[in-house]
Parts: C-alpha cells; sequence; structure tokens
C-alpha cells in the first residue's frame, strides 16, 4: 500500500527553528509537496520538490532524498503565524496525489 | 475577486435534506477538485474535471453528485447524506489536470449531518 507518514503534532517556540518530517512509501515517485493550512482556512502551496536536495525560500526550506523516501520542511525565526498544519504530498508512479494527515505546529511564545 | 471561493462557508443539514456547495475560481484554470477532509485524516479526492470533464472518481458514494458547467464552476450536489459524512470539503484548481500541478484551495465548505 502506499503512505506517507507525518508527526501528528508538534511545539516550537518563537524566533527558533523547527524540522517537520516527512516519510513515504509509494509505487513510485514524480514529486513532493508541501502546503501550510491555517485552522479553517484553505491549504496554501509552500513547496515542490522533485530532485534530491534543499531548496530554501525566505525562512522556509524544503529538502528531499529520494532514496531514503525522506522529506522535512524547515521553518527558521519561528513567527506566532507560522502556527498551523503542514501537509506533505507525494505524487505517486500514476501521477496520483498520495496526502499525509498533516502536522499541526503550535508556536508558543 | 481572486483565487479560489467556496459557499456556503458552514452548512447543517438532516439526513433527508437536499443541498449543494459551489465552487468557483478566477484563476483561468482547466481543473477542478474536490475533496473530502476528516480530522486527523488525509486528504481523500473525491472527484476530478477536467476542461469540464470527469477525468477521476474515487469510488464516492452516489449521495454525492458532481456538476461542472464550465471551467470556472464546480458544484457538489448533496442528498440523504450520512454522519459519517460531516467534514470539511474543499474545492481545488489547478493550471492543467496533472498531480505535478501546483493546486489552490479554496476555504472549504464545514458540513454537518445530523
Amino acid at each position: 500500500g502506499q503512505n506517507i507518514d507525518q508527526p501528528t503534532e508538534m511545539t516550537a517556540t518563537e524566533g527558533a527553528i523547527v524540522q517537520i518530517n516527512c516519510t513515504y512509501q509509494t509505487s513510485g515517485f514524480n514529486g513532493l509537496f508541501w502546503y501550510q493550512q491555517h485552522a479553517g482556512e484553505a491549504p496554501t502551496f509552500l513547496s515542490y520538490n522533485v530532485l534530491d536536495g534543499l531548496e530554501e525560500k525566505g525562512r522556509f526550506s524544503s529538502f528531499l532524498s529520494r532514496s531514503k523516501g525522506y522529506s522535512y520542511l524547515l521553518l527558521k525565526e519561528l513567527q506566532m503565524k507560522d502556527s498551523a498544519s503542514y501537509l506533505c504530498a507525494v505524487v505517486d508512479s500514476n501521477y496520483q496525489l498520495i496526502w499525509g494527515a498533516g502536522t499541526k505546529l503550535i508556536i508558543k511564545p | 475577486e481572486t483565487g479560489v471561493t467556496q459557499t456556503p462557508r458552514h452548512l447543517v443539514m438532516g439526513m433527508t435534506n437536499k443541498k449543494s456547495l459551489k465552487c468557483e475560481q478566477h484563476l483561468g484554470h482547466n481543473a477542478m477538485y474536490w475533496y473530502k477532509q476528516s480530522a486527523k485524516k488525509p486528504l481523500e479526492l473525491m472527484f476530478v474535471y477536467s476542461l469540464e470533464e470527469r477525468v477521476e472518481n474515487n469510488s464516492v458514494p452516489s449521495r454525492f453528485s458532481p456538476e461542472c458547467p464550465n471551467s470556472s464552476h464546480l458544484f457538489l450536489h448533496l442528498h440523504t447524506l450520512q454522519p459519517e459524512d460531516s467534514a470539511l470539503y474543499l474545492c481545488a484548481s489547478s493550471h492543467s489536470q496533472g498531480a505535478s500541478e501546483t493546486q489552490y484551495f479554496g476555504p472549504g465548505t464545514r458540513l454537518l449531518v445530523l
């Protein structure tokens, strides 16, 4: 079967750094997405990785290792507004999008 | 207005009611999607439309009936729902139909079935 694993919930402190991991077992791989979803709002696109390595976008970075079936989202200089759920999704060999259940990130002052 | 809009934002209905959810996208996209989001579960893809043609139906019960009259509008008609259908229903669009395309989501309709 196909599976995406993310921690259910994480807590971090304002101004700190947090890493949200995503591991996947899918039939093939054609890319991995990260989305952010604030409570009661639409998921919004953060990043798309298809090649190994780190991609940086401001305070957010996303890393991919295809050989390990692993990705992480790194958030630096955390702000209270970063409190949200972070969704990992993988494109499989049939170009189907397989979603994780999301990681709820709680930022404390 | 920009992006993807959904109405209503909240809906309470009885099991014998008939209601419809509406989605509109102002992005000029050609593909639209309906998802079900339940607490602590992955997003479940329900329907995919590309250029107003249904291209995917993931074994969704017939009490959910989609309609796509044009590339900007998508409806989800609901009838004789069950309490377990209570969830957040999200609409999304993308430039073209393909899982590698970035999807843009609406804010969702929070549905409660009594």
